[in-house]
């Protein structure tokens, strides 16, 4: 099983909802990642904390909110998506900033299945 | 210039094949290359990496084969196995940059 717990695993959402995605790993990992997986498609980057510290948005629009309130917990708060926003949301970490380098591996969750309609 | 190749989309193979899968890059500043293994309804998960300082690397039943000049890198499954039927991405960084950049993916389907 991966070290990297994300919850809920299944989410279904209307488009006024707001929600939240949680995820949580105890490795020690100082760098934490959300990506967006569409089907049959490669994982895409949203956002990148170092060390608790929004380190990279990826242009994700302001209905995804990402939070880290410390260094074991990654959420994304979700208002007022689309049913195109509908996809597998993973999390991943890594021991530090850059992430999937050789001595920092980078280690995913199983994701959460989001469905909007 | 940032992206990887990966090819084929799909592939399949009977218990025992060998089946390959091709990466291409063109950014030489890539210096980590690892290969993620993905099983329906989970996260990818690392199979195995390489450094451009090495051709070759096995673990297992899984070899990665990298050719610096070529700009060029490949997976190998030996004695393939059905409980390998799985999606595997490519993936590229480097040094000092923020992001991971993954291949397209590749279907395997491994039959008895």
């Amino acid at each position: 099983d991966t070290e990297v717990t994300q919850t809920p695993k299944h989410l279904v959402m209307g488009m006024t909802n707001k929600k939240s995605l949680k995820c949580e790993q105890h490795m020690g990992h100082r760098a934490m990642y959300w990506y967006k997986q569409k089907a049959k498609k490669p994982p895409e980057l949203m956002f990148v904390y170092s060390y608790e510290k929004l380190s990279i948005n990826e242009s994700v629009p302001s209905r995804f909110s990402p939070e880290c309130p410390n260094s074991s917990l990654l959420n994304l708060h979700l208002h007022a998506l689309q049913p195109e926003d509908s996809a597998l949301y993973l999390c991943a970490s890594s021991q530090k900033t850059p992430p999937g380098s050789y001595n920092s591996p980078l280690h995913f969750g199983n994701g959460t299945r989001l469905t909007v309609t | 210039q940032q992206q990887v190749k990966q090819s084929p989309q799909s592939l399949i193979v009977q218990k025992g094949g060998i089946p390959i899968i091709n990466c291409a890059y063109e950014n030489t500043a890539f210096d980590y290359f690892p290969w993620y293994q993905q099983f329906p309804g989970k996260g990818p998960a690392l199979l195995i990496a390489i450094r451009p300082d090495v051709s070759e690397k096995k673990e297992g039943r899984f070899t990665i084969s990298f050719n610096k000049s070529a700009k060029q890198f490949s997976l190998h499954i030996m004695d393939s196995q059905p409980g390998d039927s799985a999606t595997y991405f490519c993936a590229a960084s480097a040094r000092n940059t923020d992001k991971l950049i993954f291949g397209t993916g590749t279907r395997l389907q491994v039959f008895p």
